[in-house]
């Protein structure tokens, strides 16, 4: 079984539509819980971290749900800018495991 | 002030070549790491880097190695490389809680073996 589960998508949805993406882990020992944003042939680059409690940047909303083990993007009034692909990223250990990525392209 | 950076950008290299790839990290950041990221997949852990020693180390074979400097800086060696190599390599830094902080990549190098 993979570290992390990610439904690669694609999710193609109009300017201003809120969108979900969900991410699933198999280690319940993991500490930790992050977003990156990948635009296509460039690097990761972190969009925010997730907290147990939730936590919320401007349009954007991450959820844990440590019981069930997964993790949850949530994006509001979606923007052309926001075409990417993202990658849910959970520790094990020493190690960071990435999944495979949900790929996002909001239509104008 | 500048980020991680990795060179070369590009590489070609035929089978069973050697190559180096080497990683600058943000200053002050002593934690360095490594990714491979094969083209429709997310990265995949080859080594993490702390002080110096290794702290960690992905399911790749030995013909990946690599090292951290006194002054962070690191290198990832892949030695008799096969087709499969071709790939996006990333290098990651952090101050050294990455747990909670999550890692800063470079832009990568991207290897293709012919």
């Amino acid at each position: 079984r993979k570290e992390v589960e990610q439904d690669p998508g694609p999710f193609n949805v109009p300017e201003g539509a809120t969108v979900a993406f969900n991410c699933t882990y198999s280690n319940s020992a993991s500490q930790s819980f992050f977003w990156y944003r990948q635009d296509c042939r460039k690097e990761p680059k972190l969009l925010m971290s997730v907290y147990s409690s939730g936590n919320e940047d401007g349009r954007f909303t991450a959820q844990l749900n440590r019981a069930s083990q997964y993790i949850s993007l949530l994006i509001r009034d979606s923007k052309l800018s926001d075409s990417a692909t993202y990658l849910c990223v959970v520790n094990s250990g020493n190690q960071f495991y990435f999944g495979t990525g949900t790929s996002l392209t909001v239509i104008p | 002030d500048a980020g991680v950076t990795q060179s070369p950008t590009h590489l070609i290299k035929t089978r069973g070549q050697h190559v180096t790839l080497r990683c600058s990290p943000i200053s002050g950041h002593k934690s360095v790491s490594w990714y491979q990221q094969v083209l429709g997949q997310g990265p995949q852990f080859i080594f993490q880097y702390y002080e110096k020693e290794e702290r960690g180390r992905g399911n790749f074979p030995d013909r990946f190695s690599a090292r951290q400097f006194p002054n962070y800086s690191s290198e990832l060696n892949v030695n008799a490389l096969l087709l499969g190599d071709s790939a996006l390599y990333l290098c990651a830094s952090s101050l050294g809680g990455a747990l909670y902080y999550g890692y800063t990549f470079g832009s990568g190098t991207r290897l293709t073996v012919v």
